[in-house]
C-alpha cells in the first residue's frame, strides 16, 4: 500500500458530531489527496495538499476542512457530520503533480447516522 | 467539463480469455491517463499510466492504449485469470490541474 496507512478503518457517528480521519504517510511524498467513493457517482476529489500548510479544494469541499501540519499527515475534518457524507473515504499520495501514478490507502467506511 | 466513461459496468468472462476494457474522456486536452484495480474493500492500485505524449504502456499482461484524438483508452488483458477479478477504473488528469476525472469502473468477473 505504498506506505500508507488511514484510521480508522471503520467508523460509525450521529449527525450533527464532528470527525477526523487521518492518513498517514512513510513515503515523504509531496501531494496528499482526500477522495471519497459513492455508487453512482465514483471517486470525487474532496481537497489536497501541495505541502505542508498548503492545501486546496476539489469538487466536493463543502463541509470539509483539511489540514497538514507535518508532511507525513493529512486529516481530514467532518464539521458537524451529515448523512449524506456517509461514504468511503480514501486518501492517496504522489511524489509530484506532473502525473505520477497515485497511490491509495485501503479507505475508511463513514456511516453517519 | 471532463468526462470519463467506462461501457460496460460489468463483464463475465471464461478464464483464458484476451479482454479489451474500454474507457473515453470527452475533453481531449488531458495531462495522462490511468488505469486502476480495485479490489473489494480496498484501495485502488495503480496499474499503468500513460502520458499524453505516449501511444501505449505496458506492464506483463497488460496493456494501455491512448488516442487523444478519439477520446479513448483501452486496456488489454492478455489471457484472463480468476485473479483477475476486480473493478477497474480509468482516470484522466487535466492539464495544469490536480483534478483527477474518474470513470465509474467495470467490475470485471473471470471464472475458473
Amino acid at each position: 500500500d505504498a506506505g500508507i496507512t488511514q484510521s480508522p478503518r471503520h467508523k460509525v457517528t450521529e449527525t450533527g458530531t464532528p470527525v477526523t480521519l487521518r492518513c498517514h504517510q512513510t513515503e515523504n511524498h509531496r501531494y496528499m489527496y482526500w477522495y471519497r467513493q459513492d455508487p453512482g457517482h465514483g471517486l470525487r476529489l474532496i481537497h489536497y495538499s501541495y505541502g505542508v500548510k498548503d492545501t486546496d479544494k476539489g469538487e466536493v469541499s463543502d463541509g470539509y476542512s483539511v489540514s497538514r501540519s507535518k508532511t507525513e499527515d493529512f486529516l481530514l475534518t467532518l464539521e458537524s457530520a451529515t448523512s449524506s457524507q456517509t461514504s468511503v473515504y480514501f486518501c492517496a499520495i504522489s511524489p509530484r503533480q506532473d502525473g505520477s501514478p497515485l497511490h491509495f490507502g485501503n479507505g475508511t467506511r463513514l456511516t453517519v447516522t | 467539463k471532463q468526462e470519463v466513461t467506462q461501457i460496460p459496468a460489468a463483464l463475465s468472462v471464461p478464464e483464458g480469455e484476451n479482454l479489451v476494457l474500454n474507457c473515453s474522456f470527452t475533453d481531449s486536452a488531458i495531462y495522462n491517463l490511468q488505469w486502476f484495480r480495485q479490489d473489494p474493500g480496498k484501495g485502488l492500485t495503480s496499474l499503468l499510466l500513460i502520458q499524453s505524449s505516449q501511444r501505449e504502456q505496458t506492464s506483463g499482461r497488460l496493456n494501455a492504449s491512448l488516442d487523444k484524438s478519439s477520446g479513448r483508452s483501452t486496456l488489454y488483458i492478455a489471457a484472463s485469470q480468476p485473479g483477475d477479478s476486480a473493478t477497474y477504473l480509468c482516470a484522466a488528469l487535466q492539464g495544469g490541474s490536480e483534478k483527477l476525472v474518474f470513470g465509474k469502473g467495470m467490475k470485471l468477473t473471470v471464472n475458473p
